[in-house]
């Protein structure tokens, strides 16, 4: 079953321009991921962040965690074009990880 | 490090035709791989885990006999869809856990490239 569940969003920004999207999730989790998939292609790690922790940052990236929300965000910084992308929050529970629906960014040049 | 290859990376067959998929940890130890399945704008879903030396354990919902997986070995995983129909096209992703990583908060996984299956 799917634990994370992203707010189903298509953004469309302007290059330079912030670009946040939220998850939530049902159960309680050891860990939260995001990933990013460009079109036709494989998943790639972007970050985790742990169960205890409630924001961290890596690079342009900065993702947020409530668990007492059971939610997650992911912001980017400085958009550039080849952050066009879908987004995936997946959260770690049962020995296993759980994705969300994801959220299609495109960053216009 | 830490690369997942797949092979093919697309494949297009005739219903009622098997197709194998093969996933491959090329630096690391995997002593369980999980195959996903994704359909077009949609999320991944996870089809079954993989462990080396034993059974699949598969998720709900999910035909074990349709989707054989194999765990030969701890540098490779087998998907093979038997006796394919249009509506199993669809990408199918590995991802491998890395020998010795445990099941800790830490864990993390390293996904393939996919592969798109097409089923005529």
């Amino acid at each position: 079953s799917q634990q994370g569940e992203e707010d189903p969003q298509a953004l469309s920004i302007q290059e330079g321009e912030n670009a946040t999207m939220n998850c939530s999730y049902k159960t309680s989790i050891n860990n939260l991921q995001w990933y990013r998939q460009n079109s036709g292609r494989g998943l790639v790690h972007l970050i985790l962040i742990r169960s205890n922790e409630r924001e961290k940052h890596s690079g342009r990236l900065r993702v947020t965690l409530d668990t007492s929300k059971k939610s997650s965000s992911l912001l980017i910084t400085a958009s550039r074009a080849a952050d066009t992308a879908s987004y995936f929050c997946a959260t770690y529970g049962n020995n296993r990880l759980a994705f969300g629906k994801g959220n299609q960014v495109v960053v216009i040049p | 490090g830490a690369v997942v290859s797949q092979h093919p990376s697309w494949v297009i067959c005739k219903s009622g035709t098997s197709v194998k998929i093969e996933c491959r940890s090329l630096d690391f130890q995997a002593t369980t791989m999980f195959w996903y399945r994704q359909f077009p704008k949609q999320s991944l879903m996870l089809m079954a885990t993989s462990n080396e030396g034993s059974k699949a354990t598969y998720e709900q919902g999910v035909e074990k006999d349709k989707f054989l997986i194999n765990h030969a070995s701890l540098t490779l995983s087998t998907l093979t869809v038997t006796s394919a129909h249009p509506e199993d096209s669809s990408f199918y992703i590995c991802s491998a856990r890395r020998f010795g990583a445990g099941t800790g908060p830490y864990n993390e996984q390293f996904f393939g490239p996919g592969t798109r299956l097409t089923v005529l």
